[in-house]
């Protein structure tokens, strides 16, 4: 089964920051990485696509990079609504999907 | 608008059965695969089962060992999981979500609010 490691944990950060959150496969996914966004109570909402595709109606302060096992998940200049939870998700082994274990984003 | 709406969780005691919902809004419900995928309290995702646009490409965790039937009614909109033999471990508020496509590796682009299940005597 194909790992997703992400770091850090946990990331503290001020409005206006620039942030970058790291993901690690365990082997090449070519660029089969997405990442998600998640609110405490709430569902995940699809930020980034194919490692660097935004997802429709997703703010351009979101921006991904990377291929084959490592990627990363850049916010340009945080803004409150941005404190949350983010996963990374490779499938390329469809039909076998998994998910990195999280990074909380938190206020400083 | 397009929307994902859980329902059927509860609390249920270890080795019972429990049947989840999922209804779909705001898209041509059987052009997509459905995913399910659960939370542990406190913990990340876990991808559960897929089941293709057409119902006929079904593919499950390695983990469920089984135990988990899904299934999907495309005249009713509507996708469903069958859990048996529940365990503790299987506590988790359960997501549904759709693929980009019909089937293949995409992402999930819509998501459920999910639904509670409490496995616990």
């Amino acid at each position: 089964d194909i790992q997703m490691t992400q770091s850090p944990s946990t990331l503290s950060a001020s409005v206006g920051d620039r942030v970058t959150i790291t993901c690690r496969a365990s082997q090449t996914i070519s660029d089969f990485l997405a990442w998600y966004q998640q609110k405490p109570g709430k569902a995940p909402k699809l930020l980034i696509y194919r490692a660097s595709t935004l997802q429709s109606g997703v703010s351009s302060r979101f921006s991904g990079s990377g291929s084959e096992t490592d990627f990363t998940l850049t916010i340009s200049s945080l803004q409150p609504d941005d404190f949350a939870t983010y996963y990374c998700q490779q499938y390329n082994s469809y039909p076998l999907y998994t998910f990195g274990q999280g990074t909380k984003l938190e206020i400083k | 608008e397009v929307q994902l709406v859980e329902s059927g969780g509860g609390v249920v005691q270890p080795g019972g059965s429990l049947r989840l919902s999922c209804t779909a809004s705001g898209f041509t419900f059987h052009d997509y695969a459905i995913h399910w995928v659960r939370q542990a309290p406190g913990k990340g995702l876990e991808w559960v089962s897929v089941i293709g646009a057409d119902g006929d490409d079904i593919y499950y965790a390695d983990s469920l060992k089984g135990r988990f039937t899904i299934s999907r009614d495309n005249n009713k909109r509507s996708l469903y999981l069958l859990m048996n033999h529940l365990r503790p471990e299987d506590t988790a508020l359960y997501f549904c979500a759709k693929d980009q496509a019909e089937m293949g590796a995409n992402p999930f682009d819509i998501w459920g609010q999910g639904t509670m299940v409490t496995v616990s005597s």
